[in-house]
């Protein structure tokens, strides 16, 4: 199986703030790279797709790139609502893997 | 509109076996790219892959619940169904069905949440 590496686990930011969240592969896996962001009690809303592509309806200050192995989901200016967990999946190959989330807290 | 609802029983006992339906509408799991995924989340844990079914019926399975996983499709009702036996508390979790279409697991279930109990 590809594993995922996600980092950091927490983040603490304030509103306003540029973050960006790391994600690593353990092999390649080209641009196969989805972001999902879940809100508590909620199931998770695809946000970013093949890396760098915005879901419709996803705000511009969401962002994505990378390819190979590393991956940056970046949020150009954090909203209240943004402080919530966002994990990396990749869909290169079967069986998926997500990995291990990030939660960002305000400051 | 594409939706997916999960239902199934919210306590099993150790041992037993788990039986989660998936329905769906808005697509066709005969449409060429569709697949369904089962994914589920311990509580204040991370997502976890479980399954996959394909538009063609090719199965695929997380390698380390594969022995105890059966994904399948009755395409005639628009479900996906998802048993895992031996259940244990471990395996307390939210379970969500999702649509993958073009690798992207785009349209989410709501989720239904499992205790394993005695």
């Amino acid at each position: 199986d590809i594993q995922m590496t996600q980092s950091p686990s927490s983040l603490s930011a304030s509103v306003g703030d540029r973050v960006t969240i790391t994600c690593r592969a353990s092999q390649s896996i080209r641009s196969y790279l989805n972001w999902y962001q879940q809100k508590p009690g909620e199931a998770p809303k695809l946000l970013i797709y093949v890396a760098s592509n915005l879901q419709s309806g996803v705000p511009s200050r969401f962002s994505g790139s990378g390819s190979g192995t590393d991956f940056t989901l970046t949020i150009s200016s954090l909203q209240r609502e943004d402080f919530v967990t966002y994990y990396c999946q990749q869909s290169y190959s079967a069986p998926r893997t997500f990995g291990q989330g990030t939660k960002l807290e305000i400051k | 509109q594409v939706t997916l609802r999960e239902s199934g029983p919210a306590l099993v006992k150790p041992t037993q076996t788990l039986t989660l339906t998936c329905t769906f509408s808005g697509f066709s799991l005969n449409t060429s790219g569709l697949c369904v995924s089962w994914i589920r989340q311990p509580p204040g844990k991370a997502l976890e892959w479980l399954a996959r079914i394909d538009w063609d019926d090719a199965e695929y399975y997380s390698a380390s619940l594969e022995t105890r996983l059966t994904i399948s499709t009755d395409t005639s009702k628009n479900q996906v169904v998802l048993t895992m036996t031996n259940m244990d508390p471990a395996d307390t979790a939210t379970y969500y069905c999702a649509r993958e279409m073009v690798t992207v697991l785009d349209i989410w279930g709501q989720g239904t949440m499992v205790t394993v109990s005695s």
